[in-house]
């Protein structure tokens, strides 16, 4: 069971908007910053958000996050069929004293 | 650009030492900006960090809970490598193994290694 949770699906039609969320602690996301990374079937995870609202040079600015208390959230405006991915979340805990991730959502475009 | 390949045996028995080698280009092993940390990922777990290292005057190692005892990290400055092992490997160490950098500033992982599917089977 992962220290952040997930939803373990999602999905929404081209052109909508669907959000993710990850909730957790106040030992990680409530006290650290949050990323989120999508994965692409057979590829390493790629690095879509930081610092909990960042955007890495070459992510589109459909992605985007926020952060509220013990959760966070990442927001896909514009689905496109290329965004079919899995998306998982991250935070330092401190309380573990290691990196948690999220169990991971599976975004299916319709 | 900074680039991390991936090395080692797809294959190995159960209670032997699982070994990988993750090559960095673009960066240093001994930078202050960064750690070097390894991840793995298998249908029964999901995403899981291991471990990391990094150099802030000396050589930091920082472990999971669940790795204690098992895993080391080896940072190898003259060849600019990361090194992983895990001793006493079980079935349930199969898994797709990834090192990646973290940026320490705002917490993130930025480059992945290219992923080395390790199946632990007689």
């Amino acid at each position: 069971q992962s220290v952040l949770s997930q939803p373990p699906s999602a999905s929404g039609t081209p052109g909508q908007r669907v959000t993710i969320s990850c909730s957790g602690t106040s030992f990680n996301i409530g006290k650290n910053f949050v990323s989120w990374y999508q994965q692409l079937p057979g590829k390493a995870p790629r690095l879509l958000i930081y610092a909990d609202v960042q955007w890495p040079s070459g992510v589109p600015d459909r992605f985007s996050g926020s952060k509220s208390g013990t959760s966070a959230s990442l927001a896909i405006n514009g689905l496109q069929s290329e965004d079919e991915a899995d998306y998982y979340c991250a935070a330092w805990d401190d309380n573990f004293a290691q990196l948690a991730f999220g169990g991971g959502t599976k975004l299916t475009v319709l | 650009q900074v680039l991390l390949q991936q090395s080692g045996p797809g294959l190995v028995k159960p209670s032997q030492t699982l070994s990988l080698s993750c090559a960095i280009s673009g960066d240093s092993v001994s930078t202050n900006d960064a750690a070097w940390s390894w991840i793995r990922q298998s249908p029964s777990r999901g995403l899981e960090w291991l471990g990391r290292t990094y150099f802030r005057s000396r050589w930091h190692f920082e472990y999971a809970t669940s790795m204690r005892g098992r895993l080391t990290l080896h940072p190898d400055t003259s060849q600019n490598r990361l090194s992983l092992q895990l001793t006493s490997v079980k079935p349930e160490d199969t898994a797709v193994y990834y090192c990646a950098r973290w940026m320490h500033a705002q917490s993130f992982f930025d480059v992945w290694g290219q992923g080395a599917l390790v199946t632990v089977s007689p």
